[in-house]
Order: structure tokens, then sequence, then C-alpha cells
């Protein structure tokens, strides 16, 4: 069975460019989650799908990002213009369903550079 | 601000020493779980406690969820230098949804 997938693994940009991550959640779990490292700082919650639709964004820092998931299945988020502060490792996870019993699979992440 | 303290940030060991990594939360917790991240990788789910007092083992690992199901630890017997990493907590809080807090994580250098 395939884990979590990002794309891309590593990107460089200059301030002020756009990008987009995308994740494929594992296949059949509902909930997709997105969470960034930024260097030496705990992992922080950005946001969390249910299928297609958002049920917690409160961990997404500015009008900046914006997350879809469109039909459910694989999710982007894109960050227009980057900041240097935006640099960092992101992460995707899912799972199968939110209960106290579910394991949460995380991708090997999208590392953000901006320059 | 920070949800869930972590602490130490940094452990060094002899090969052979122990290894314990506490997580701390200023509310309760509904349930924790500990995750390893290998250098350059990303979190591997370890374990979830869920209830008051619960100590689960998984091999030289062993996890404890306090009673108060305020703070969680990892204790690490006897390590081994595959043990290297950075071992986060991540605690779910009530009525807050689903989204876990995670600690700043414990680094954990193993020299053989």
């Amino acid at each position: 069975e395939a884990g979590v997938t990002q794309f891309p693994s590593h990107s460089v940009i200059e301030k002020g460019q756009t990008v987009t991550l995308r994740c494929d959640p594992i296949s059949g779990h509902d909930n997709l989650y997105w969470y960034r490292r930024v260097m030496g700082k705990e992992i922080k919650f950005l946001l969390h799908f249910v299928k297609e639709s958002k049920q917690d964004e409160s961990g997404m820092p500015n009008n900046r990002f914006l997350a879809e998931r469109t039909g459910g299945t694989y999710s982007t988020l894109k960050v227009q213009p980057a900041e240097l502060e935006d640099s960092g490792v992101y992460f995707c996870a899912s799972s199968q369903a939110v209960n106290s019993g579910n394991t949460i699979y995380f991708g090997e992440g999208s590392w953000l550079t901006v320059v | 601000g920070q949800q869930v303290m972590q602490i130490p940030q940094y452990q060094h060991v002899q090969e052979g020493e122990d290894f314990t990594t506490y997580c701390n939360s200023s509310t309760t917790l509904s349930n924790i779980q500990w995750y390893k991240q290998r250098p350059g990788g990303h979190p591997v789910f370890l374990i979830q406690l869920v209830k008051s007092g619960e100590v689960k083992k998984q091999k030289r690992l062993t996890f404890q969820f306090g009673e108060a199901k305020k703070n969680s630890s990892l204790h690490i017997t006897a390590t081994q230098t595959t043990d290297v990493g950075t071992y986060f907590c991540a605690g779910r809080k009530r009525n807050t949804g689903n989204q876990f807090y995670f600690g700043t994580g414990t680094s954990l250098t193993v020299i053989p």
C-alpha cells in the first residue's frame, strides 16, 4: 500500500513568487492534515480536511496560504506570495477516521526555502 | 503560544544508557501520540495513549500517560545507535477539534 506522498520534495523560490505543494493521502483516508515545521520550532498544525471540506483551518497563518482538496482526494497548499518566514518543511498527513484509535500517517514532507 | 511543552530539547547519551523525554500540557488531553523522526525524515507514528495512567511498552520503549492526562513520558532502556532521532509528542485537547498539538521534540544523539 502506498503511503502519503508529497510533491515537490524540495523547492527553492524567491520571495514574492508562488509555490504549490501537493499531497496524495493514503487511498481511502478521508482525513487529510497539513502541518509545518519551521527550523528549530515545533510541528504546527495548519488545517484539517474531511473529504473535500475544511474541518479546521485555525492554524493557517494568513491569507497568503490557500489549501484545497477538490474531490476529496489529493490536496494542494499554495503560498502566494511567498515570504522568507514561510521557509520550512510542510508535512501532509492522513488518517482513516478521526477517533481515539486512529493512526496518522505522515508524508516525507516538502522542504521549502524562500530566498 | 506553545500548547504542549517537551523537555529536554537535546539529549546526548552513551550507547547503553537510558533516555527519557517528557511532555507537559497545561490542559487535559483526550489522548497523546508519540512520533519518531530520523534526521532528514518524516515523523513516524510510534504509539497512542488514551487512558489515564496508561503504560504501554514496545521492546525497549516505555510510554506513560499521566493520571491527570496532562503529561506523558517516553523512556528508552539501554539506548542503541538506531534510536537516534527526534522524538515528538502530540496531544489532542478536549473540545478543540481534531488537531494535535506537537511538542518541540527531543533530539536524541547516541554516542557509540
